[in-house]
């Protein structure tokens, strides 16, 4: 299992950007780099995924380095129903049984 | 397109009684996948199937842990005996079949046990 190191909770104001940075010094050549969103009393919900360099979709950024150590999860102009716990997973993109969740990063978004 | 459902959505009982989770899968998801969450602690993963075989239960945590997925369909997870460790939120995930990037795995709003 490659294990993942994220800040334990961070706090933003409506409005701004957040960067929830990710390191996985172990990973691996085949690994993928995958953030999850959780609500309260609901399942973890995908948000992204990428292997290198840049992705983007409709919802956030993923930056990825040369050195695939780490990663930074990007969410432009956050607002309250941002507020959630944010997980970032590495591991084959199908291989969900090798996923480390870890404690997750716990955003909250003030007003 | 109907998500991952599970029931109950919350289960109280008593330490040494028996419990069965059920989870139906997206439809056509031949991968199905069980995690908890216990005590505040990392969600971890429990069992893998790909269609009615299981695939990976490495993570079981004892033979008081029963899954089944009858007909690679709905599956269930049974505990039996409960007990106090066992409270936590079970969750429940399916993926299509197939390796392939952006393959996401879709979680079911999970099921909270609670053994008193």
């Amino acid at each position: 299992l490659a294990k993942t190191t994220q800040p334990i909770s961070m706090d933003s104001y409506e409005g701004q950007e957040v960067n929830i940075t990710c390191s996985h010094n172990n990973i691996a050549t085949n690994d993928y780099i995958t953030w999850y969103q959780q609500f309260p009393s609901q399942g973890p919900r995908f948000i992204i995924q990428g292997y290198k360099t840049k992705v983007t979709n409709e919802v956030a950024s993923l930056f990825i380095p040369a050195d695939r150590k780490s990663s930074t999860l990007s969410l432009p102009r956050v607002s309250l129903s941002d507020t959630a716990v944010y997980y970032c997973l590495v591991g084959a993109p199908y291989n969900f049984n090798k996923f480390y969740f870890g404690s997750g990063t716990k955003l909250n978004v003030k007003p | 397109e109907a998500g991952v459902t599970q029931f109950p959505s919350h289960s109280v009982i008593e330490k040494g009684q028996t419990v069965t989770l059920r989870c139906d899968p997206i439809s056509g998801h031949d991968n199905l996948y069980w995690y908890r969450r216990v005590m505040g602690k990392e969600i971890k993963f429990l069992l893998h199937f790909v269609k009615e075989s299981k695939q990976d239960e490495s993570g079981m945590p004892n033979n008081r842990f029963l899954a089944e997925r009858t007909g690679g369909t709905y599956s269930t997870l049974k505990v039996q005996p409960a007990e106090l460790e066992d409270s936590g939120v079970y969750f429940c995930a399916s993926s299509q079949d197939g390796a392939g990037v952006n393959t996401e795995a879709f979680f079911g709003q999970g099921t909270r046990l609670t053994v008193v």
